[in-house]
């Protein structure tokens, strides 16, 4: 599995953009970039997904790198909801499997 | 639609105690898998299933058993419980084949050997 690093905590004010950095640098090339983001006693929940090109859907923005060294989980305005911990897990083939690391505590300030 | 359904929440066992955790999901998803959270630390697989009557080990599966009889239900079981073995316990589930779908989680077991 590729070796991911994220930041320990990042912090935010409400209805302000965040940016979300994950480095990557031992990605395979068949490997996908997850986003998952766990919200305080619940389970994870799937956030976004990518290969290669940008990738967006109603909950975010995924900016991949042009050699997936690196990717950024981009939140268009943060919201009270949005503190969690984020996790960035590189996996690819059918049979994926998600490899959780410590992942970003993100802290929103009203 | 309930998704992936965990029991029970909550549970103290004494050492040496067994239990099994249920999950439940009603998607249909041929793949379930079993994750224990410690405090402070990213989601570890234990084991997983990629269909009725077939499982396989994860990172860390020992001190646990599991059984997928119905493709809606995954089991893991304590034979004899340790406090090592005092954390928060996830289930999930997803279709198979395709990156194109996440994993859906449960909210969670949370577990206490005493």
């Amino acid at each position: 599995d590729a070796k991911t690093t994220q930041p320990n905590s990042m912090e935010s004010n409400e209805e302000e953009p965040v940016h979300l950095p994950c480095n990557h640098s031992t990605i395979s090339g068949t490997d996908y970039i997850h986003w998952y983001r766990q919200l305080p006693s619940q389970g994870p929940e799937y956030v976004i997904h990518g290969l290669t090109s940008n990738v967006n859907n109603r909950m975010a923005s995924l900016a991949i790198a042009e050699d997936r060294k690196s990717s950024t989980l981009i939140l268009h305005r943060a919201t009270l909801r949005d503190a969690a911990v984020y996790y960035c897990i590189p996996s690819g083939g059918s049979n994926y499997k998600l490899t959780f690391g410590k992942g970003t505590l993100l802290t929103v300030n009203p | 639609n309930a998704g992936v359904t965990q029991t029970p929440k909550f549970r103290v066992l004494k050492t040496g105690q067994s239990m099994t955790l249920l999950c439940a999901q009603d998607m249909n998803h041929e793949y379930m898998y079993w994750y224990r959270q410690d405090p402070g630390m990213g989601l570890r697989l234990i084991h997983y299933s990629v269909g009725e009557g077939t499982t396989a080990k994860g990172e860390v599966p020992d001190g646990y058993n599991v059984s997928r009889l119905k493709k809606q239900n995954f089991l893991l079981g304590l034979e004899s419980a340790a406090p090592s073995q005092t954390s928060v316990y996830f289930c999930a589930s997803r279709i198979p084949g395709t990156v194109n779908y996440g994993y859906t989680f449960g909210s969670g077991t949370r577990l206490t050997v005493v």
